[in-house]
């Protein structure tokens, strides 16, 4: 384990239903970030969290919902999702302000929507 | 517009050989270029970070170089095994107004190892 933990690692759902992704870090991290890993695609950053604010969303559509309750924890609330929503979703963190470089990525959740 | 081109997209070599892969880059104003190991359905692992001021930096059986100039790197992999097949990314990150930095991610290089 990398300290940063997501679940569910797989998950099916379909177009009508809500659907949660969860991370939780225990690096001690102030930065939180999500990003959306497609089949042969560059990750895309989609939101970052630094010192709980959300401060970039990536013209993500809002059908995804993020939601940062503390420094450790970062969820990822998903509705009436498309099938090219289906990817591989990552969840980082990062110590800023600090001039440390490393980012601490999860395991990520498989996302397929049918 | 910053973006990282990586080479080869695919590769297939015999365990024990050499591979090196090849990272293009033209993200500006550079901060650093990392490279990242990435398992079937893991997320991705850092290997090495380089800063401007840094040439070659080494992580076991990983050797990375980087020239700021020609803003090229590689990653060399020395006797390779089995557990070496996984996707490679190559990152550049820039230096954003604010003391921030932007995260550019190539396509990865599809590493497999074979007997």
């Amino acid at each position: 384990e990398t300290g940063v933990t997501q679940t569910p690692r797989h998950l099916v759902m379909g177009m009508t239903n809500k659907k949660s992704l969860k991370c939780e870090q225990h690096l001690g991290h102030n930065a939180m970030y999500w990003y959306k890993q497609s089949a042969k695609k560059p990750l895309e950053l989609m939101f970052v969290y630094s010192l709980e604010e959300r401060v970039e969303n990536n013209s993500v559509p809002s059908r995804f919902s993020p939601e940062c309750p503390n420094s450790s924890h970062l969820f990822l609330h998903l509705h009436t999702l498309q099938p090219e929503d289906s990817a591989l979703y990552l969840c980082a963190s990062r110590q800023v302000l600090t001039g440390s470089y490393g980012y601490t990525f999860g395991s990520g959740t498989r996302l397929t929507v049918v | 517009k910053n973006q990282v081109e990586q080479s080869p997209q695919s590769l297939i070599i015999l365990e024990g050989k050499n591979c090196t892969l090849q990272c293009n880059y033209t993200v500006s104003p550079f901060s650093n270029l990392r490279w990242y190991k990435q398992d079937t359905g893991r997320g991705p692992v850092s290997l090495t970070i380089m800063t401007f001021s840094e040439n070659t930096k080494s992580n076991g059986r990983y050797t990375a170089t980087l020239d700021a100039d020609t803003k090229q790197s590689s990653l060399h992999i020395t006797a390779s095994q089995l557990s070496d097949s996984a996707s490679y990314i190559c990152v550049v990150s820039d230096r954003v107004t604010g003391g921030g930095n932007k995260l550019t991610f190539g396509t990865g290089t599809q590493l497999k190892v074979e007997l």
